[in-house]
This record gives C-alpha cells, structure tokens and sequence, in this order.
C-alpha cells in the first residue's frame, strides 16, 4: 500500500540554527500537508499547499517557516532560525482530492537544544 | 469556532469487553469526518471517513458512526493489538482541508 515517507525520524538541532525537514507524498496525490504535535498535546495544522503554492497556513507558521515542492516527489518544510517551543513531532500528509483522507507519514521528531 | 472534543480521554477494557469512543464536533457545514488511530510514535493511521448523519462504516472490530452532533466508534470484542489513541478530525468550516484534531482517547486493551 502507497505510504507517506518522511526523513530524518528525528533531528536534534540548536536553537538558533535551520532545519529542513523532508517528505515524500503518496504518488499520485495532488495537496500536501504540514501538521505538528507537541508531546502530550493535540495533532495541529499548520500549513496546506496545492498547485505548487500555499493554499491555508495556520497562526503558527509565520516567516520563520517554509515550504517547498522543489521536484515532483519531494516535500520540505524549512525553519529558519529555531526555538526551543519548535520541538514537537512533525507531521507530513497527503491526499488526492479535497474532502478525502489525509495520509500521514511516521513523522520527525524535532529537539531543539 | 471549531471545536471537537474527545471522551474518554482514556479507556481501560478487559480483551473482549465492548466499549464506545465519542467525538463530538462544532463546525458549520460538515465535509466529512475522519477516525485516525496513532500508535505511540508514530503517524495517524487512517481509519475511516463518515459525510452524512446515519452513515455507519466497519472494519473489523470497528464500527464508526455518525449524527448530526456527534460520531462514535464502536470496538466490539477489543484485543490487545486495539490498543492505541484514536483520534477524530473534521476539516474547518472556513479553510480548504485543515483538520481540526481532537486529543483523541487512549485505549487499552489487557488480557
């Protein structure tokens, strides 16, 4: 069965510094997903992207955050500059059409030291 | 604003002892809600997708139904392999496909 694949599972970063966490969406699927989990707390959205362009991003993903498409496989999620509050599980989904189910992948656990 | 919510928040079952799981929601004009179970570790799993009040789906020992208000999920004869946090999500009324997550009920299932 097609599975979202995301990479590293988990990435131990200092604050202050870039990460770039990776994504390969199920093949044929055309909206990707960005969500985050802090421990203990609900799954969250923060960004959607669809047509090569941001189609709904939360509160939480303000200009320390990006994403890419930057192949027809691949999907990033770049934060610049982290902070200690960015760690979480992070979480990338995909689907064929609006309305239908979300995938998601295993995700990256992301520690900020 | 949208809103769902989640009861119990954790569920204690002896193998083979039926129970329900409830999620209760606040959105305008419903497009679909999604059972998700997530292992410890991992990623929602997709269970199931319900569009319209009466509509039930199965799986297994799953049987997930909706209403206008609310949906739950049904185990019938839990095994241990059940245990998991089940999660319920609707898509924002105002937004293209956020899910709004529920923080889900934590199953387990003992012998």
């Amino acid at each position: 069965e097609p599975e979202v694949t995301q990479t590293p599972s988990h990435q131990v970063t200092q604050m202050g510094q870039e990460v770039i966490l990776r994504c390969v969406p199920i093949s044929n699927h055309l909206y990707f997903y960005w969500y985050r989990q802090i421990l203990g707390q609900k799954v969250e959205f923060l960004v959607s992207f669809y047509n090569n362009e941001i189609s709904e991003k939360s509160e939480i993903f303000d200009d320390q955050f990006s994403v890419e498409r930057p192949d027809g496989s691949n999907f990033t999620l770049k934060i610049r500059s982290t902070k200690l509050e960015d760690s979480a599980m992070y979480f990338c989904a995909s689907s064929d059409l609006q309305n239908q189910p979300q995938h998601f992948g295993d995700g990256t656990r992301l520690s900020i030291l | 604003e949208d809103q769902v919510t989640q009861s119990p928040e954790a569920l204690r079952l002896q193998e083979g002892e039926s129970s329900s799981l409830n999620c209760s929601y606040t959105v305008s004009g419903l497009r679909g809600l999604f059972w998700y179970r997530q292992d410890p570790g991992k990623g929602p799993e997709f269970l199931f997708t319900l569009y319209s009040a009466g509509e039930e789906k199965e799986k297994e020992r799953l049987k997930a139904t909706l209403t206008k208000k609310e949906s739950f999920l049904h185990i019938t004869a839990p095994k241990p392999e059940d245990s998991a946090t089940y999660l319920c999500a609707v898509p924002s009324s105002g937004g293209y496909n956020k899910l709004i997550f529920g923080a889900g009920t934590r199953l387990a299932v003992h012998p």
